[in-house]
């Protein structure tokens, strides 16, 4: 079973300009999460995907993040503009739509903001 | 309070030392428990998945479940140093629309060869 694909894997950027994420889940899988990862922390999510509906972005940076599943399937989180502290692991993961499945990461992308 | 408490650590120990690792949780409608290993660089990984209170083992691993005193563990026999990674615990809450999961912050374990 391939796993969940993210890229890129590394990102340099300076605050004010903008990056995309990308993110293929696993095959079935109607559930999508998009979280942010500092180092040291969990992960605190940002949006939660069911299908291609928005079931919570309660934490989502609304005026400088977006995201968007197009489909049901791949998603991508948009940060513009990008500031600071967005340096962070963004990491996506998916599950089943069944009580109780867990979550199934991919390996992030480190976005670092200069 | 926090959904989930986790200790920080970081920990460190000799190779072969058993491991012990806690999380504590405040809501008692949890059913599902998750451990979650991360090495550096790399997402965190599906390591134990667990349903309701008891024990579960998994080669060296045990994860353990007290749920009348909401209290998690792991356990890890005869520690590798490939075992050094951050163990993270997790579990979600139920809902129609998909699971909402709490995290704990994640231990840092370094196993010394």
């Amino acid at each position: 079973e391939a796993g969940v694909a993210q890229s890129p894997r590394y990102k340099i950027i300076e605050k004010r300009q903008s990056v995309a994420f990308w993110c293929n889940p696993i095959s079935g899988h109607a559930t999508l999460y998009w979280y942010q990862q500092i180092l040291g922390q969990g992960p605190k999510l940002l949006i939660q995907f069911q299908n291609n509906g928005v079931v919570d972005d309660s934490q989502l940076p609304k005026d400088r993040f977006s995201a968007e599943r197009l489909k049901g399937v791949d998603s991508t989180l948009k940060i513009q503009p990008a500031k600071l502290e967005d340096s962070a692991v963004y990491l996506c993961a998916s599950s089943l739509a069944v009580g109780g499945s867990p979550l199934h990461f991919g390996n992030g992308t480190r976005l670092t903001v200069t | 309070q926090k959904e989930v408490e986790q200790d920080p650590g970081p920990l460190s120990v000799p190779e072969g030392a058993i491991v012990s690792l806690n999380c504590t949780y405040s809501n008692s409608a949890f059913q599902y428990f998750m451990w979650y290993r991360q090495y550096s660089r790399k997402g965190p990984e599906l390591l134990m998945y667990t349903y309701s209170s008891g024990n579960k083992e998994d080669g060296r691993f045990t994860a353990q479940v007290d749920k009348s005193s909401k209290y998690i563990s792991l356990f890890i026999r005869d520690s590798q140093p490939s075992d050094s990674a951050t163990y993270l615990c997790a579990m979600p809450s139920i809902g129609r629309t998909g699971n909402q999961f709490y995290f704990g912050t994640g231990t840092s374990l370094t196993v010394i060869p």
